[in-house]
């Protein structure tokens, strides 16, 4: 069965100060990681996909990395905009997409 | 459609009684799929369709709920005697196949009472 695991749940940042989330995953063949945003009442926002270990993208202030058990979600000099749950899926052999339970990012000016 | 819709955006419904959720994906879609999402949670997948042909319903919670997609775009998720815990988020999205990205609808929340 895949599972995803999010870390912190919570984090709380002043405006400017970078960090990183933690998605820790384990798969049956992986097929995608994926990083989505969520804003309070919306549907999740697609974000990046990474395929394999080694990969990174990058998307303003956003950048994921990916290694054969975990991502990262590196968040250089965050702005209160970027307050979101930040979402971490995986998609393996059973071509669904598993969801780890998020962490809520509030940038704080 | 320039994204991909869901109605209604709300239902409240009494135990017992059926209800019928709509998608509508981005018209290029191939791929779509239902998902269950509790508050504080990331969404739970339920089933997916590949154009009509359902390839994984083994999200589905039990066999009160039903999934359609007969023309290969709008698809239906219906919920036949309802109970208290069926009260979620039901998200919809789309891909232009599996593997590639899903773009998620709004949401309809239901209640049952």
């Amino acid at each position: 069965e895949d599972q995803v695991t999010q870390s912190p749940e919570a984090l709380r940042l002043q405006e400017g100060e970078s960090s990183s989330l933690n998605c820790s995953y384990t798969v049956s063949g992986l097929r995608g990681l994926f990083w989505y945003r969520q804003d309070p009442g919306k549907g999740p926002e697609f974000l990046f996909t990474l395929y394999s270990a080694g990969e990174e993208k990058e998307k303003e202030r956003l950048k994921a990395t990916l290694t054969k058990k975990e991502s990262f979600l590196h968040i250089t000099a965050p702005k209160p905009e970027d307050s979101a749950t930040y979402l971490c899926a995986v998609a393996g052999s059973a071509r669904q997409l598993t969801f780890g339970s998020g962490t809520q990012l509030t940038v704080l000016p | 459609g320039a994204g991909v819709s869901q109605s209604p955006r709300y239902k409240v419904t009494k135990r017992g009684q059926d209800v019928t959720l709509r998608c509508d994906p981005i018209s290029s879609h191939a791929t779509l799929y239902w998902y269950q999402q509790a508050l504080g949670q990331g969404p739970e997948f339920l089933t997916y369709f590949n154009y009509e042909a359902q390839p994984d319903k083994s999200g589905l919670p039990s066999d009160r709920f039903s999934a359609e997609r007969p023309e290969g775009s709008i698809s239906t998720l219906t919920i036949q005697r309802t109970e208290q815990r069926d009260s979620a988020m039901y998200r919809c999205a789309s891909s232009l196949a599996s593997d590639y990205e899903q773009y998620f609808g709004p949401g309809t929340r239901l209640t049952v009472t």
